[in-house]
């Protein structure tokens, strides 16, 4: 059964600073991996998608990694700004039709 | 445009009663999704359509039917709703669901039980 891991659940950082996030997952047997950002009382807005076969993915000051081989992908996001704060969720796409998700890391850019 | 939609946002009711979220997406896509997302914030499948088609029921209590008219369209239904259903749920779809397309999300529909 696929278990995602998410680390650390909070992270607080000063504007300005780069920073990462980090995600690990049980079964390396993944279609794909997803990296979201769910605002308070939001939805989740989709920010990369990588597929098995890609390292990275990169948006904006955003760039997602993904090492299949040992389980980890991490979301790096330059530059950090206020309006990035949020929960920033990793999803593994890792059987047919579903994403195993993980817990989330809270985000919060203190200006 | 909205994407993927949920209506309605907020429903309130009491234990015992039968309610009906339902979730429409205008991305033409193939395959719609069911996540329950607890007061812990962890998010779960729940169920998922292709095509029209049933193609995972994650242990979900027999409460719950989803029903998806057409392809762009999957309602979620609840019978005798219990205090542990209150949750988010969230609506999503996504082009190829075989493979791990991306996945797109609604807004989510806040269901409290009383």
């Amino acid at each position: 059964k696929q278990e995602v891991t998410q680390i650390p659940a909070a992270l607080s950082v000063p504007e300005g600073e780069n920073l990462v996030l980090n995600c690990s997952f049980t079964d390396s047997a993944i279609y794909n991996l997803q990296w979201f950002r769910q605002d308070p009382g939001k939805g989740l807005t989709s920010l990369l998608l990588i597929q098995s076969s890609q390292r990275e993915q990169t948006s904006g000051r955003l760039n997602a990694s993904l090492d299949k081989s040992s389980g980890r992908s991490t979301l790096y996001i330059a530059a950090s700004q206020p309006g990035d704060s949020a929960t920033y969720l990793c999803a593994v796409g890792a059987g047919s039709y579903q994403l195993t998700f993980g817990k989330g890391t809270k985000l919060s850019v203190i200006p | 445009d909205t994407a993927v939609s949920q209506t309605p946002k907020y429903l309130v009711t009491q234990m015992g009663n039968d309610k009906s979220i339902k979730c429409e997406q205008n991305l033409g896509h193939d395959t719609m999704y069911w996540y329950k997302q607890d007061s812990k914030k962890f998010l779960k499948i729940m169920f998922s359509y292709n095509n029209k088609e049933l193609i995972i029921n994650e242990t979900v209590p027999n409460r719950f039917s989803p029903k998806s008219p057409d392809k762009a369209h999957l309602n979620l239904h609840i019978n005798s709703l219990e205090l542990g259903d209150s949750a988010v749920y969230f609506c999503a779809s996504s082009q190829e669901g075989g493979y791990g397309a991306a996945q797109y999300f609604g807004p989510g529909t806040r269901l409290t039980v009383l």
